[in-house]
């Protein structure tokens, strides 16, 4: 079956660090990837997504590029800031059988000014 | 403007009860979906329906039940079997099934059991 498999949290970095949080995922076939971000009692919202290998996803400075040959797409940002605190959430949708997301276990991200 | 609504934030339910939890989107999508959150845990997938009058059990439906009557609702039922419903619920929609087509997230409703 799928799954995704993210570094375990809590991530803290001062204010203008280098952000990654690494996911891999397992799948059947291509699946596309997405990253999710919650804030504290909040749902999630979609912060980037990429369909297809080499694909480079992008977003208020996050970036992610979909790695099809390690299996990986891993979140960057150059420069975090204290409003980028929050728990991200790697996913995959794959194109057959029920569609739904998979989702791995998130990263909580503590950025201190 | 459009996007998915979720009512009530917070639910108290006393054990032996069965509660509904809402979920409505005017985005006109197709697929629907409810994820259960626990602490420190991803998104677990209870039920999702691809189309009005068609749903599908996910991971975890045991003491769950849905309905889709209508394209914009998608309600929830944690019934008395579900022995830990405690957790926070969330609905999400998407215009279809899975692929590349994103989901959207509601707020979330929080369900206690006292």
């Amino acid at each position: 079956g799928n799954s995704v498999t993210q570094m375990e949290g809590p991530v803290t970095l001062s204010e203008e660090a280098f952000l990654t949080i690494n996911c891999t995922y397992t799948a059947t076939g291509y699946p596309s990837l997405f990253w999710y971000v919650q804030y504290p009692g909040e749902g999630l919202q979609l912060l980037l997504k990429a369909t297809k290998a080499d694909d480079k996803g992008s977003n208020k400075g996050f970036e992610a590029t979909y790695r099809k040959e390690t299996t990986s797409f891993h979140l960057e940002k150059g420069s975090v800031q204290v409003s980028d605190s929050a728990v991200y959430f790697c996913a995959l949708s794959d194109h057959t059988g029920r569609r739904a997301l998979t989702f791995g276990s998130g990263t909580r991200l503590q950025v201190q000014p | 403007d459009g996007g998915i609504t979720q009512s009530p934030k917070y639910l108290f339910r006393k054990e032996g009860q069965n509660v509904t939890l809402s979920c409505e989107q005017n985005l006109n999508h197709d697929a629907m979906y409810w994820y259960r959150q626990d602490p420190g845990q991803g998104l677990r997938l209870i039920y999702y329906s691809q189309i009005v009058n068609d749903f599908q059990k996910g991971d975890i439906a045991e003491g769950y039940s849905v309905s889709r009557e209508k394209k914009e609702s998608f309600p929830l039922t944690v019934t008395s079997a579900q022995k830990n419903p405690t957790a926070f619920y969330l609905c999400a929609s998407s215009r279809a099934s899975g692929g590349t087509d994103t989901q959207y997230f509601g707020p979330g409703t929080r369900l206690t059991v006292l």
